[in-house]
């Protein structure tokens, strides 16, 4: 597996429901973040959490971090169709350079 | 103020030419990043810049492909040759220093028939 990985793939839920997305690493991170993409161009920074932090919000997102199982999970509170898009995880970690590492993304899609 | 700008949003070019792609990042920011997004994957980090530091250049695929960055402002992403298979969306992104948060582009999509 590579060092983020995030499931499930794709999502698809209706409008005021909530999204949970997941993603694993394999390695010690400095720490993690969350991006959202829209129709495949430029990235949106959503929250970075660092290692030394368990949970983070910003308006509808929650962000948690578990070190001890290499996870992390983005909550999506109250969904609406304009939160249609990918999310990606995305690792610093000293074995990789201190570089970004992206995983795959989860396609989530929210019907109006 | 104005966020990492792109040129060109979409570019075309047959087997075998070269193309630039450019890359505006924000004023300030002393770090530079180009990754690479093929359908429906995540992104390939390709190279970085760090103010007037050698670029880190250990996700770059083949020798075909080079970048610069000129002054610590513009960059240039360059491919020699190219191939089918560097079809793909080309994102870059700036942050005030290295391991910032990263403000990305819109992109430039790079079709080679």
């Amino acid at each position: 597996s590579q060092q983020g990985e995030e499931d499930p793939q794709a999502l698809s839920i209706q409008e005021g429901e909530n999204a949970t997305m997941n993603c694993s690493y394999k390695t010690s991170i400095n720490n993690l973040q969350w991006y959202r993409q829209n129709s495949g161009r430029g990235l949106v920074h959503l929250i970075l959490i660092r290692s030394n932090e368990r949970e983070k919000h910003s308006g509808r997102l929650r962000v948690t971090l578990d070190t001890s199982k290499k996870s992390s999970s983005l909550l999506i509170t109250a969904s609406r169709a304009a939160d249609t898009a990918s999310y990606f995880c995305a690792t610093d970690a000293r074995e990789y350079g201190n570089k970004l590492v992206f995983g795959a993304g989860t396609i989530l899609r929210v019907k109006s | 103020g104005a966020g990492v700008s792109q040129s060109p949003s979409n570019k075309v070019t047959e087997k075998g030419k070269d193309v630039e792609l450019r890359c505006d990042p924000i004023s300030g920011h002393t770090a530079l990043y180009w990754y690479r997004q093929s359908l429906g994957q995540g992104l390939e980090f390709l190279i970085y810049f760090q103010g007037n530091s050698a670029p880190d250049k250990s996700g770059l695929p083949s020798d075909r492909f080079s970048a610069e960055r000129t002054g610590g402002s513009v960059s240039t992403l360059t491919i020699q040759r190219t191939q089918q298979e560097d079809s793909a969306v080309y994102l870059c992104a700036s942050s005030l220093a290295h391991r910032d948060t990263q403000y990305f582009g819109p992109g430039t999509r790079l079709t080679v028939l």
